[in-house]
């Protein structure tokens, strides 16, 4: 079974650019989530969606950060504009449903450097 | 206080030696509780769910103590493969997500 996939794996971008990432995941699975993991910290969930649909976008800095899973698969993850510290791993993982007990598998990461 | 606190190591041990970690919690009505396993510049992988009555996966043994609202895992007769970072995770009902620590470094050595 294939698992979840991101890209790119690394980017390097200046400090007022903007970036995206993308992520697919599992097949079947309904539920995605988008993490930021800074070194030394543990992942940080940013923005969950269920299908389509948000629901919790509590911890998505609004103002700089969007994402959207249009055709509830794929979804982007965009920064406009990045600030130097939102140099992290962007973590992609999915889970077949929502539960307390729904394992999520984790996508390999876009390593985000902003200088 | 931070939702959920993890001592960051590094736990330097020995092949074969035992190791246990901690973790804590903070909110009482978090419901269910994962060992994720996370290698240098890897994603997060689930090394075990943490059910109320104790588990054991093989050399691994994980704990939950809802009175003292802490998670333990055990490992024994430690492996060079099993250095890793271990992170614990719990799900929040109130917030209805998974809440992460910030892990706890395990580096075995020869």
């Amino acid at each position: 079974e294939a698992g979840v996939a991101q890209s790119p794996r690394y980017k390097i971008i200046e400090k007022r650019q903007s970036v995206a990432f993308w992520c697919n995941p599992i097949s079947g699975h309904a539920t995605l989530y988008w993490y930021q993991q800074i070194l030394g910290q543990g992942p940080k969930l940013l923005i969950q969606f269920q299908n389509n649909g948000v629901v919790d976008d509590s911890q998505l800095p609004k103002d700089r950060f969007s994402a959207e899973r249009l055709k509830g698969v794929d979804s982007t993850l965009k920064i406009q504009p990045a600030k130097l510290e939102d140099s992290a791993v962007y973590l992609c993982a999915s889970s077949l449903l929502r539960g307390t007990q729904e394992t999520q598998y984790f996508g390999p990461g876009t390593r985000l450097l902003v200088l | 206080r931070k939702e959920v606190e993890q001592d960051p190591g590094p736990f330097n041990v020995p092949e074969g030696a035992t190791v246990a970690f901690n973790c804590t919690y903070s909110n009482s009505a978090s419901q269910s509780f994962f060992w994720y396993r996370q290698d240098c510049r890897k994603e997060p992988k689930l090394l075990m769910s943490v059910y109320s009555s104790g588990n054991e996966d093989g050399r691994f043994t994980a704990q939950l103590n809802r009175a003292s609202q802490y998670i333990s895992l055990l490992i024994r007769d430690s492996k060079l493969s099993d250095s890793a970072t271990y992170l614990c995770a719990v799900f929040s009902g109130g917030y209805n997500k998974l809440i992460f620590g910030a892990g706890t470094r395990l580096a075995v050595h020869p």
